[in-house]
């Protein structure tokens, strides 16, 4: 069975500054990918970013960029130049059979 | 526009009392799935669909049905609504798996509150 970890409840941060979120996975997969979402205050699911397990770069998306280290099991994903946007519930997931598996997920709060 | 909608997006029942979420995408996807998110669980996955009539069990189906009549709908029913069905649903879709792409899209999601 696949399992997601998200260690950091909340994280704060202030604008403009840079942020890691982290993430460790396990899985008996040698094929799976890794996902980032976004939830914000009104609920909705916002994908950030996909790295697969076989993709030799680290995944970027703008100012999402995730720091995929296979060998330790973690897909941590970086914000750069946090918004106070970027306010929100963060979810690391990953491919399971027929379905994502998700962790708890961390809160990041942007200050001003 | 490709999207997933779910309709209602609120919704205040009373145990027992029957009720369906629908959910419909427009991106002729053959995967469709349904989750339900709790405060400190994340989400997890209550059933899917492969395709039109195929449907299985995903973690916790227990007093959830599905149906999946055409491709694009696939409705949640609860038959009889219980205070611990409370939760926040959202359906999902995506390519068939095999098409190596696991990008779930989600629709915008369904609060329920049952009382």
């Amino acid at each position: 069975a696949q399992k997601i970890t998200q260690t950091q409840p909340g994280m704060f941060v202030q604008e403009k500054e840079a942020v890691t979120l982290d993430c460790t996975y396990d899985t008996s997969d040698q094929s799976y990918g890794l996902f980032w979402y976004k939830q914000p205050s009104s609920g909705e699911m916002i994908f950030l970013i996909y790295q697969g397990s076989y993709d030799e770069q680290n995944a970027t998306e703008g100012r999402y960029s995730l720091n995929f280290q296979k060998a330790r099991k973690s897909a941590n994903l970086v914000i750069s130049a946090s918004q106070l946007g970027d306010s929100a519930m963060y979810f690391c997931a990953i491919t399971g059979f027929q379905k994502l598996v998700f962790g708890t997920g961390t809160r990041l709060l942007v200050s001003p | 526009e490709a999207q997933v909608t779910q309709n209602p997006r609120y919704l205040i029942t009373v145990t027992g009392k029957k009720l369906t979420v629908t959910c419909s995408q427009n991106m002729n996807h053959e995967y469709m799935s349904w989750y339900r998110q709790d405060p400190g669980l994340g989400l997890r996955q209550i059933y899917y669909s492969m395709n039109v009539e195929v449907t299985d069990k995903g973690d916790v189906p227990e007093g959830y049905k599905v149906s999946r009549k055409e491709k694009r709908n696939f409705p949640l029913i609860l038959e009889s609504p219980s205070p611990n069905q409370t939760s926040l649903y959202f359906c999902a879709s995506s390519l068939s798996r095999t098409s190596g792409n696991y990008e779930q899209y989600f629709g915008p999601g369904t609060r329920l509150t049952v009382t």
